[in-house]
């Protein structure tokens, strides 16, 4: 089964406004990494927010991640269109996990930027 | 190349036939990893090399599927006597070492008839 689970599974918003996916997840983690999918092909990668982290910035991208409640967020601030693609969080499992060293992703959020 | 480099780009088979499915990672990589995007849906974890360890193999679904990985380098996704429900896009990623950034190839597009 998938270690994270994105909510919501699709988001539809203005261009201007700001998006927010959430990620949960099951087991404990040494990272928790979003990536960016467009047109159902390869990931890029976006963001690592450490299990000691709390907060991550990077452009327009604010990444949180709360370890006691297993969650952790994505806020993409001033969507553009070209923001329109779909988003996975991806976690790492701490090396005596059975996900050790390797990345398990969810289902991903569709976010659509609307011109 | 400077990327993840899969190949075939796009593969249609006939139902009980093998296919092979390479990736080059990047130069210097130790990690490299295989995943199943059916359409969709999110990632699958197929299989897992790190350097010189034994691959963890605990995602791959059935026997009909293997992989190799020579030299510490190219990597080979191998599926016997495929089934329509090995349709699916197969993406491979390397990364420096574990619980680093994963650079993804563009994936393959496996369509079984």
């Amino acid at each position: 089964s998938q270690q994270g689970e994105e909510d919501p599974q699709a988001l539809s918003i203005q261009e201007g406004e700001n998006a927010t996916m959430n990620c949960s997840y099951k087991t404990s983690i040494n990272n928790l990494q979003w990536y960016r999918q467009n047109s159902g092909r390869g990931l890029v990668h976006l963001i690592l927010i450490r299990s000691n982290e709390r907060e991550k910035h990077s452009g327009r991208l604010r990444v949180t991640l709360d370890t006691s409640k297993k969650s952790s967020s994505l806020l993409i601030t001033a969507s553009r269109a070209a923001d329109t693609a779909s988003y996975f969080c991806a976690t790492d499992g701490g090396p005596r996990d059975t996900n050790a060293g390797k990345s398990t992703f969810g289902d991903g959020t569709t976010l659509t930027v609307k011109p | 190349g400077a990327g993840v480099s899969q190949s075939p780009s796009n593969k249609v088979t006939e139902k009980g036939k093998d296919v092979e499915l390479r990736c080059d990672p990047i130069s210097g990589h130790t990690a490299l990893y295989w995943y199943r995007q059916s359409l969709g849906q999110g990632l699958e974890f197929l299989i897992y090399f790190q350097g010189n360890s034994a691959p963890d193999k605990s995602g791959l679904p059935s026997d009909r599927f293997s992989a190799e990985r020579t030299g510490g380098s190219v990597s080979t996704l191998t599926i016997q006597r495929t089934q329509q429900e090995d349709s699916a896009v197969y993406l491979c990623a390397s990364s420096l070492e574990s619980y680093t950034e994963a650079f993804f190839g563009q994936g393959t597009r496996l369509t079984v008839v």
